[in-house]
């Protein structure tokens, strides 16, 4: 039920662009993106419902196929401060509340 | 935006010993709250669902006498480690859902347990 996400980790140089993938087996209602820097707690990046949503944020922007069960993360010119692990979390249903995540992408941006 | 705090920060115990972790929702009601534990490097597991004023729904493979959880209000959720051994020590981290439909999560700052 975990969703599968890649690359498993990804190191940049400051400016370079990345896409991680997060996929399913199930079908889903929404998705959910959380970065997370060591030993902190994640931070909300964005939410994605089924309908094929796309959306954006500065220079974060993510996709969602709700008939490939699948969303991207796409991080456009990465700032340093993009750093740390990005996390899909998983609604099968509306209402479900529980989030399940998948194992996430390491990002490491190097001056 | 609502917050979620967790306390304490980083807990130190003996082999045996119960713990316990709280988890309040300071500015809205959240009648629903999730526990999650991570291991360094991996990722958030969920442990379990716990519901104000019934009981937590565990996560298969997840002992329930072993991680004691208890909502009694619509702001506070706690969760026990009961028994701790080493292979308890991680990092827990509970988190609840804004109100209404299509809400994010919001996370507490998580508990560091050591079990000594």
């Amino acid at each position: 039920q975990q969703p599968v996400q890649s690359p498993q980790a990804v190191i940049l140089r400051e400016g370079e662009d990345a896409v991680i993938n997060c996929s399913s087996s199930k079908a889903l209602y929404s998705v959910h993106w959380y970065r997370q820097k060591h030993g902190e707690a994640p931070v909300f990046l964005m939410i994605l419902l089924k309908g094929g949503e796309q959306k954006g944020h500065d220079k974060i922007s993510a996709s969602f196929n709700e008939k490939k069960q699948q969303s991207s993360l796409y991080l456009t010119a990465s700032q340093l401060s993009y750093s740390g692990t990005y996390f899909c979390g998983t609604e099968l249903v509306q209402g479900a509340q529980k989030l399940v995540f998948g194992q996430g992408t390491r990002l490491t941006i190097n001056p | 935006g609502a917050v979620v705090s967790q306390h304490p920060s980083w807990v130190i115990c003996k082999s045996g010993t119960s713990v316990k972790i709280e988890c309040r929702s300071l500015d809205f009601q959240a009648t629903t709250m999730f526990w999650y534990r991570q291991f360094p490097k991996q990722s958030l597991m969920l442990m379990a669902t716990s519901n104000e004023g019934s009981k937590a729904t565990y996560e298969q493979g997840v002992e329930k006498d072993k991680f004691l959880i208890n909502h009694a209000s619509l702001t506070l959720s706690t969760l026990t480690v009961t028994s701790a051994h080493p292979e308890d020590s991680s990092f827990y981290i509970c988190s609840a859902r804004g109100v209404g439909f299509n809400t994010e999560a919001f996370f507490g700052q998580g508990t560091r347990l050591t079990v000594v």
